[in-house]
């Protein structure tokens, strides 16, 4: 029972372009949601969250929107680069269990230059 | 600061061998967590601990076994190495006070 989906296991956008990365839930006992970006051959890096009384957070190109009735959140990067090429990881907590995360299986974004 | 640190980065075992994972941070961190990842699936909680002396399951406990001695260390244990036990495993860390979990650079292991 897959709590937490990342439904496209791949994406490929232009350079300069915007990604947008989907993630669904069914977990209604999640009250906190992350995005972790993975380089092969390294660990996940935390990249941006939000939390269930906001329904958008941004940092710089990266923006997380949350839509708690349809339990779907989205990452937007704009623009794209190249860097920005990685596996991307959508994760979730629920209230007071900070120490337990929930991932989804990840999507592989691709920026073409 | 190194962050989270593992050791090794790599190993093979064969079938029923034994072996330790070492993690160590130096953020003092109360929570610490292993993780592993398999081709075409998330991350999965095997083990936890919110403090030393206080561990707990996770989603995939099955031949693990963890046990936190100090705040720095949080070393994972396979008892009886089984080939569906070849993963990366991770290691994390995190303070109590928020939700962000910071990763090693993970170990790979393949059991032969």
């Amino acid at each position: 029972d897959q709590q937490v989906k990342q439904n496209s296991p791949s994406l490929s956008v232009q350079e300069g372009r915007i990604s947008i990365l989907n993630c669904d839930y069914t977990n209604s006992m999640f009250d906190y949601f992350l995005w972790y970006k993975k380089y092969p051959a390294e660990g996940p890096t935390f990249l941006i969250s939000i939390s269930s009384i906001k329904d958008k957070n941004e940092d710089g190109r990266f923006t997380v929107f949350l839509n708690k009735s349809a339990k779907h959140l989205s990452l937007h990067i704009v623009p794209s680069q190249p860097g920005d090429s990685a596996v991307y990881f959508c994760a979730a907590s629920e209230s007071g269990s900070n120490y337990k995360l929930t991932f989804g299986k990840g999507t592989l974004l691709t920026v073409n230059p | 600061n190194a962050g989270v640190t593992q050791t090794p980065k790599f190993q093979v075992l064969k079938t029923g061998q034994s072996m330790t994972l070492q993690c160590a941070q130096d953020m003092n961190h109360e929570y610490m967590s292993w993780y592993r990842q398999d081709p075409g699936m998330g991350l999965r909680l095997i083990h936890y601990s919110v403090g030393a002396g206080i561990t707990d399951q996770g989603e995939v406990p099955n031949g693990y076994n963890v046990s936190r001695s100090t705040t720095e260390d949080f070393p994972l244990r396979l008892l009886s190495a089984a080939p569906s036990q070849t993963s990366v495993y991770f290691c994390a860390s995190g303070t109590g006070t928020t939700y962000e979990q910071y990763f090693g650079p993970g170990t790979r292991l393949t059991v032969t």
